[in-house]
């Protein structure tokens, strides 16, 4: 089945820098591609998502990209906030047949240092 | 207000004791999802249903044990047969679609006297 694996699991960086954060994920026939920030003591919230026809999106500050050779996407965070820091994660939908579901990576902290 | 509820916010649980959390939502979605989060293990699906009265396992269903009788409502049961149940627990829905964009609940942390 479909693995995501994240990159890195903590991140920090100085107000105004970028920040961006790596997801590789197994399954060729992966169609679909969400980001999600959680903020702490809430659930997770979707801030981008791409589809394996696009190669970029952005919105205002953040923007992800997608490799489908490399089986790999980004998500690009440019001029962070103290309200950017928070807990995000990647996520893929395999294909498969009667079944809609997405498998996460394992999350990435970020922390904007002010 | 249109969105997902879980309840309790804070849960306890004894030794040998079935504890449900319970989950609903009113924005008429198909599909609903139970996650459990541990520290430095992201999200892991423990169940989810695409209609009511049908459900199908994750990837970390043993322990656990679910019901749709109602389109609004996905609770889940932690059993005495999970042997580690603290982690914060999340549930989510999603209209079936080409992208399903999951909509999460606030979620319900649970622990172990």
């Amino acid at each position: 089945g479909e693995n995501v694996e994240q990159h890195p699991s903590t991140l920090s960086v100085q107000e105004g820098d970028s920040a961006v954060i790596k997801c590789t994920y197994s399954d060729s026939a992966s169609n679909y591609f969400p980001w999600y920030k959680q903020e702490l003591g809430k659930g997770p919230q979707l801030i981008i998502d791409i589809r394996s026809n696009v190669g970029e999106k952005k919105d205002q500050r953040i923007a992800v990209t997608l490799n489908k050779t490399a089986k790999h996407f980004s998500l690009h965070i440019t001029e962070t906030q103290p309200e950017d820091s928070a807990v995000y994660f990647c996520a893929a939908k395999p294909q498969i047949q009667g079944a809609q579901k997405l498998v996460f990576g394992q999350g990435t902290r970020l922390t904007i240092n002010p | 207000d249109g969105g997902i509820t879980q309840s309790p916010k804070y849960l306890f649980r004894k030794e040998g004791q079935n504890v449900t959390l319970s989950c609903e939502q009113n924005l008429n979605h198909d599909a609903m999802y139970w996650y459990r989060q541990d520290p430095g293990q992201g999200l892991r699906l423990i169940y989810y249903s695409q209609i009511v009265n049908d459900f199908q396992k994750g990837d970390i269903a043993e322990g656990y044990s679910v019901s749709r009788e109602k389109k609004e409502s996905f609770p889940l049961t932690v059993t005495s047969a999970q042997k580690n149940p603290t982690a914060f627990y999340l549930c989510a829905s999603s209209v079936q679609g080409a992208k399903n964009i999951q909509y999460f609940g606030a979620g319900t942390r649970l622990s172990v006297l």
